[in-house]
């Protein structure tokens, strides 16, 4: 079965500084990995996603994520946050053939 | 931005109510989705399609209904609305695996509240 987990409900940075917004995963196979965000009263927004190739792929609005295959794991960072990045981060894996499992999601608060 | 479109963005309706909530894609994607949220929560998806004529159940039970009759089009109705179905639903939309199979595009959202 697949599984997300995002260990942190919540995420606090000051603007400026960089983040890091967790993500590890359980799958059948090879991974596609994706990440979401979403501000109030809108749907999801993709950002970024791993397939194949290099494990380091960078997305929208100068995100970029890191597929760790060892530790499971597809971290979201950003070198210097803004107070615009404030919203819901969701993960999703999904195998081959299934459907999206997405995270529970992460509030990302960055303080002015 | 996705070509893919949810109306009414807000519905306020009366508890018994038949409703209908639209989607539509113009990318020509084999697969939908219904996913149902509350305020900043989590996504449970609630029913899906592979392509016409095929719907499944997803992993929340759901008294809503879905139909595809048409690639670009995926309505979800509920027949009788009760307050507990107040809630966020959104549609969303995937190609296939011939496709590409690759991320999934979402609608904005319809915000529905039965009173």
């Amino acid at each position: 079965a697949q599984s997300v987990a995002q260990p942190e409900d919540q995420v606090n940075v000051a603007e400026g500084n960089p983040l890091t917004v967790k993500c590890t995963y359980s799958v059948s196979g090879n991974p596609y990995l994706f990440w979401y965000v979403q501000y109030p009263n809108r749907g999801l927004q993709f950002l970024l996603k791993y397939i194949t190739g290099d494990n380091l792929v960078k997305g929208s609005y100068g995100f970029e994520a890191e597929f760790n295959k060892s530790q499971t794991s597809f971290h979201l960072k950003k070198p210097s946050a803004l107070v615009s990045d404030s919203a819901l981060y969701f993960c999703a894996v999904r195998g081959y053939g299934q459907n999206f499992v997405f995270g529970p999601g992460t509030r990302l608060s960055v303080l002015p | 931005e996705a070509d893919i479109y949810q109306t009414p963005r807000y519905l306020v309706i009366g508890t018994g109510k038949k409703i209908t909530l639209e989607c539509s894609q113009t990318m020509g994607h084999d697969k939908m989705y219904w996913y149902q949220q509350d305020p900043g929560m989590e996504l449970h998806l609630i029913h899906y399609s592979y392509g016409v004529n095929s719907t499944e159940k997803g992993d929340l039970s759901s008294e809503s209904t879905v139909s595809r009759i048409r690639t670009e089009h995926f309505p979800l109705t509920l027949e009788s609305a009760r307050p507990s179905h107040t809630s966020q639903y959104l549609c969303a939309s995937s190609p296939g695996y011939s496709q590409g199979n690759t991320e999934a595009f979402f609608g904005q959202g319809t915000r529905l509240t039965v009173v």
